[in-house]
């Protein structure tokens, strides 16, 4: 699978736009580029996924880049409980294969008042 | 609809002990994970399953692990002898098999905590 490069950390102003950047450079043409988030003490929640197309679900957007080598996750209104470890990851889910999912450091958002 | 659920949430354990750790995926998911994440640390692959047989047990650590799926549903996970290196948030996840995606949607996690 791809790895993938995030910001250890970033601040956002409640009720303000979170954009969380993740490079990608070596994405396949069959892996998808997928977003989670681990609330302290929590199991992994899933937020978003998609392949090429800019993607749009009730918690988050996700942007690709034409080249598909980088995204971003935008969670338009950031709250105070979106403070949370956001991990970007790249697997072929559509694949004949199951996926080992590998969770890098990912990126400490921190939403203040 | 219900999603992936664990129990028990918190286990304390006294080295040596055996502990049960069990898993119920999300109704009509045919593919079970589990997963292990010690403190500040990423996601450790441990065992897969497709239905009840494990085609990957390849992560787990030692043969004092060892996992078995039911009615192709609930999942135990199974440490003998505890150690205190297996002090962790044992995670488990499932997901959708065939032509779909293969999102995998994670549970709380067990909280093992051996003394």
């Amino acid at each position: 699978d791809a790895k993938t490069t995030q910001p250890p950390s970033m601040d956002c102003a409640e009720g303000r736009a979170a954009n969380l950047p993740c490079n990608h450079s070596t994405i396949s043409g069959n892996e998808y580029v997928y977003w989670y988030r681990q609330i302290h003490s929590q199991g992994p929640q899933y937020i978003i996924h998609g392949l090429k197309n800019n993607e749009t679900n009730e918690m988050a957007s996700l942007i690709i880049t034409e080249d598909r080598k980088s995204s971003t996750l935008i969670l338009p209104h950031a709250t105070l409980r979106d403070t949370a470890v956001y991990y970007c990851i790249v697997y072929n889910a559509g694949g004949t294969s199951y996926g080992k999912l590998t969770f890098g450091q990912g990126t400490i958002l921190t939403v203040h008042p | 609809g219900a999603g992936v659920s664990q129990s028990p949430s918190n286990k304390v354990t006294e080295k040596g002990k055996d502990v049960e750790l069990r898993c119920d995926p999300i109704s009509g998911h045919t593919a079970l994970y589990w997963y292990r994440q010690s403190l500040g640390q990423g996601l450790e692959f441990l065992i897969y399953f497709q239905g009840n047989s494990a085609p990957d047990k390849s992560g787990l650590p030692s043969d004092r692990f060892s996992a078995e799926r039911t009615g192709g549903s609930v999942s135990t996970l199974t440490i003998q002898r505890t150690q205190q290196e297996d002090s962790a948030v044992y995670l488990c996840a499932s997901s959708f098999t065939g032509r779909g995606l293969k999102t995998q949607y994670f549970g709380p996690g067990t909280r093992l905590l051996v003394l």
